[in-house]
């Protein structure tokens, strides 16, 4: 069964300053990775996916994540926070031929002036 | 167009109250989910349904009865529940496509309080 690792609750960054959020996941063959963005009281916004290919994914926002198979990470980064970007994000994890994803626990992000 | 939308957007019933929330997608999405989401969690998947198929069901509770007319709408009918059901109820849909995770786009949700 597929599980997934954020290891960080919550992170503040300072804005202007980059951002990385971690992302592990258990899964025995390739997964599909997903992060999602979420602002409080509202659904889940995309950021970016990977199913196969390039390791190195763009998303949305200015938002890029690399899969690394060897840790069996997919870490989330930006180059410049914004205080837009305060939010809830989710890592998940989809397996080949079935509709279920399991979300990661979350990371609050929490950008200071 | 990735849009899913959810109506209502905050909904308040009394233990005895039927209501129903609703979720509507134009993207030719064949799948469509429901998540309930409690405060700083995690969605849990609670139903899918698959070319207007209940093909999955994660062991919820009677009280909440899904429902798929057609390939665009999905509601969601609430009967008898209880204070703890109180959440953000989350729609998705996806394409289905059958060999992949495919992509799941999510709607505002609905704020549910039960009082």
């Amino acid at each position: 069964a597929q599980s997934v690792t954020q290891p960080d609750i919550h992170i503040t960054v300072s804005e202007g300053a980059s951002l990385e959020l971690r992302c592990n996941y258990s899964y025995g063959a390739t997964p599909y990775l997903f992060w999602y963005v979420q602002s409080p009281g509202q659904g889940l916004q995309l950021l970016l996916k990977y199913f196969s290919g390039d390791t190195l994914v763009q998303g949305i926002k200015g938002f890029e994540a690399e899969f690394k198979r060897s840790q069996s990470s997919f870490n989330l980064r930006k180059p410049s926070v914004h205080w837009s970007d305060a939010a809830e994000y989710f890592c998940a994890v989809g397996a080949p031929g079935f509709q279920k994803l399991v979300f990661g626990t979350g990371t609050r992000l929490l950008v200071s002036p | 167009d990735t849009e899913v939308t959810q109506t209502p957007k905050h909904l308040v019933m009394g233990m005895t109250n039927k209501k129903s929330l609703k979720c509507e997608q134009h993207m030719g999405h064949r799948a469509m989910y429901w998540y309930k989401q409690k405060a700083k969690k995690p969605p849990e998947l609670m139903f899918v349904y698959s070319y207007e198929k209940l093909s999955i069901n994660e062991s919820v509770p009677s009280r909440f009865s899904p429902e798929c007319p057609n390939s665009s709408l999905l509601n969601l009918h609430l009967h008898a529940l209880q204070p703890e059901d109180s959440a953000l109820y989350l729609c998705a849909s996806s394409q289905a496509s059958g060999a992949n995770t495919d992509t799941q786009y999510f709607g505002p949700g609905t704020r549910l309080t039960v009082l």
